[in-house]
């Protein structure tokens, strides 16, 4: 099946710095990507949807200049987390949709990115 | 907005005994996926139930697809301490995103 890679798999910085976070889509291509992000004991919240070449779509509440989405490739979409604070901290998943034609997309999940901000 | 409500939020049992989740929406779906989680990992995909009534079985677990299309189930027999996880159901949204459910933590004890 597709995979899907994030890099890295857990990052902790200090409060106030920026953090870049990989997904890749290692053997397909990707015309979009989403990110989640999910806290302890919780489901995953969609954060944003990204198109390759074009600005991401941010859900209501999720501040954009904070989280800073480019899907620069069709496999290829970062996720920067800038001047981060504790409560940023959390679990990052993106997911890839394979397009195979109408109606037979897929979306695949990454293992996951940890960030804690102390 | 569409959601989808899990339910039970938590269940905890014995190796060997049956369990059912649920999935409930008051809005159609075209379609419902069922995710697994584990600690520290992505959601791993199990099944995706398309058709109103429809059953899917995937070796001891068995999915059902409401014929309104709104909810769905999750049955599993004879629980193992492998089937421990983080469950969620996940469906289309009306802007074609994934939506996710309010998840179902696992824990079968041995």
């Amino acid at each position: 099946g597709a995979v899907v890679s994030q890099h890295p798999s857990r990052v902790i910085c200090k409060s106030g710095t920026s953090v870049k976070i990989e997904c890749r889509s290692l053997d397909f291509q990707a015309t979009t990507m989403f990110w989640y992000r999910q806290f302890p004991k919780q489901s995953l919240m969609l954060m944003a949807t990204s198109n390759e070449g074009s600005k991401a779509t941010y859900e209501q509440g999720v501040e954009k200049d904070k989280f800073l989405i480019n899907h620069a490739s069709l496999t290829l979409s970062t996720l920067t987390v800038t001047s981060a604070h504790p409560e940023d901290s959390s679990f990052y998943i993106c997911s890839a949709r394979e397009a195979r034609g109408i109606g037979q997309e897929t979306q695949y999940f990454g293992p996951g990115t940890r960030l804690l901000v102390l | 907005t569409q959601l989808l409500e899990q339910s039970p939020q938590f269940l905890s049992i014995q190796e060997g005994e049956n369990l059912t989740v649920y999935c409930n929406s008051s809005s159609v779906f075209s379609s419902l996926q069922w995710y697994r989680q584990e600690p520290g990992e992505g959601p791993v995909l199990l099944v995706t139930v398309v058709t109103g009534g429809e059953v899917k079985k995937l070796k001891r677990l068995t999915f059902q697809f409401g014929d309104a299309r709104k909810d769905s189930s999750l049955h599993i027999t004879a629980a193992q301490p492998g089937d421990t996880g983080l469950y969620l159901c996940a469906g289309p949204s009306n802007t074609d995103k994934l939506i996710f459910g309010t998840g179902t933590r696992l824990q079968v004890f041995p």
